[in-house]
């Protein structure tokens, strides 16, 4: 079964601290990609990585950075989290012959900052 | 830039047919997604259509696409309980895995 699994469901954290979102699939899957989603405004696309060490930057990449090492496993990293981070962040992993359907989620980690 | 805008709510009765519709402005778009999202889970893919095609019936879903006006429409038939959820389309860019999402619609199902 397709899986993409997310450290945490729910994470709070103070201002200030560094967070590690962690989001790792056993698909093989070339294309990882991390959203965060708020009411309203959709999912938006915070950064991407097509392969190992290599990254992109989608439309709202402030205040994040991420960390690709292995194929399976993506990061998402908020060096300095602020309440306006607080969101519920995404992963995805896309891959296969035919890349443009075959997309999974994580289910999601709901990350409150106070 | 490119742009994806859905209406944020729909309610509708059990039995009747929804439809939700999107618009979409970049006419570069190879595929088009319907995703699903149920209360406190990830997003599951419904459907998706190709930008060459008209229409595409799966079981109780149709999804009709008007590449000409840039807009795309998701027809539940039979609408249940279990189909309230959160929508969301989404498009393809060409030559990218790249999707921008819209922002969601939000189906409830009363009885």
């Amino acid at each position: 079964d397709v899986k993409v699994t997310q450290s945490s469901r729910y994470l709070v954290k103070r201002t200030g601290e560094k967070v590690f979102l962690e989001c790792v699939q056993d698909m093989d899957h070339e294309n990882m990609f991390w959203y965060r989603q708020d009411p309203g405004l959709g999912l938006r696309l915070i950064y991407f990585s097509y392969d190992v060490k290599m990254k992109e930057k989608g439309d709202i990449p402030e205040g994040y950075s991420v960390s690709r090492e292995k194929k399976e496993r993506f990061s998402l990293i908020l060096e300095s989290a602020s309440t306006n981070q607080t969101s519920m962040y995404l992963c995805a992993s896309i891959g296969g012959e035919d890349s443009s359907y075959e997309q999974y989620f994580g289910p999601g980690t709901r990350l409150t900052v106070t | 830039g490119e742009d994806v805008e859905q209406s944020l709510f729909l309610s509708v009765r059990e039995g009747d047919s929804s439809v939700i519709n999107c618009t979409y402005t970049d006419s570069s778009s190879t595929y088009l997604y319907w995703y699903k999202q149920e209360p406190g889970a990830g997003l599951q893919l419904l459907t998706y259509i190709f930008s060459n095609m008209d229409m595409k019936q799966d079981q109780r879903l149709t999804v009709l696409l008007n590449k000409k006006d840039k807009h795309l429409s998701l027809r539940i038939a039979d609408t249940q309980t279990g189909d309230s959820a959160i929508y969301f389309c989404a498009e393809s860019l060409y030559n990218t895995d790249k999707l921008i999402f819209g922002t969601g619609t939000r189906l409830q199902v009363f009885p």
